[in-house]
């Protein structure tokens, strides 16, 4: 299957600091990524929807200017999470669509977990 | 909204069983069906999809259903084994969107 690569696996950064998660599509492009919040013992909930060159849309209750999401590739989604604080301490997975494949399967990378300390 | 539950939320199970986790959701006007497993603080592998006209999908030991009409999905896995300990997630994906819908995933525990 499609591969879609996550980095870090793992951040520590201090209260107030920001940090970038990437996202790329490996082998082939992604014209639309998919930016998932898990907490400990929850299923994923959907933060946003990541376009290729043009603005994410975010679902009700997420804070697009703490969360900001950059798609400037078909093979690359950012998201950074600005002034960070202790309760941004998630799991965060994004997943991308191989369209080569019909647009159907969704597959994920490995997820970043973040703690703020 | 669509919304997706899982049951039971978590089994344990002595390896060599067959078990069934039961995924249901609100509104039947899915795309598709998707069972992923997640291995603790590890991203999501995708196991099995079932596009909307289809009935079942299998692969080796594992095989899924879906009733689109009822709103429900099955994953069965014979001959459990402990390697197919982890958290099992169904998602849906509607007609409307591209998004996934997930629900809350079965921890499954096989033991030796």
């Amino acid at each position: 299957g499609a591969v879609v690569s996550q980095h870090p696996s793992r951040v520590i950064c201090k209260s107030g600091t920001s940090v970038k998660i990437e996202c790329r599509s490996l082998d082939f492009q992604a014209t639309t990524m998919f930016w998932y919040r898990q907490f400990p013992k929850q299923s994923l909930m959907l933060m946003a929807t990541s376009n290729e060159g043009s603005k994410a849309t975010y679902e009700q209750g997420v804070e697009k200017d703490k969360f900001l999401i950059n798609h400037a590739s078909l093979t690359l989604s950012t998201l950074t999470v600005t002034s960070a604080h202790p309760e941004d301490s998630s799991f965060y997975i994004c997943s991308a669509r191989d369209p080569g494949v019909g647009n159907t399967e969704a597959f994920f990378g490995q997820g970043t977990r973040l703690t703020v300390v | 909204k669509q919304e997706v539950t899982q049951i039971p939320a978590a089994l344990s199970v002595p390896e060599g069983e067959n078990l069934v986790l039961n995924c249901s959701f609100t509104d039947s006007a899915i795309y598709n069906l998707q069972w992923f497993r997640q291995d603790p603080g590890k991203g999501l592998t995708s196991l099995l999809l079932i596009q909307s006209s289809q009935r079942e999908q299998t692969s080796g030991r594992l095989n899924a259903s879906l009733d689109k009409s009822s709103g429900r999905s099955t994953l069965y896995i014979a001959a459990s084994q402990p390697g197919d300990s982890a958290t099992y997630l169904c998602a849906v994906r509607n007609n409307a969107g591209n998004m996934l819908t997930f629900g809350g995933g079965t921890r499954l525990m096989v033991k030796p």
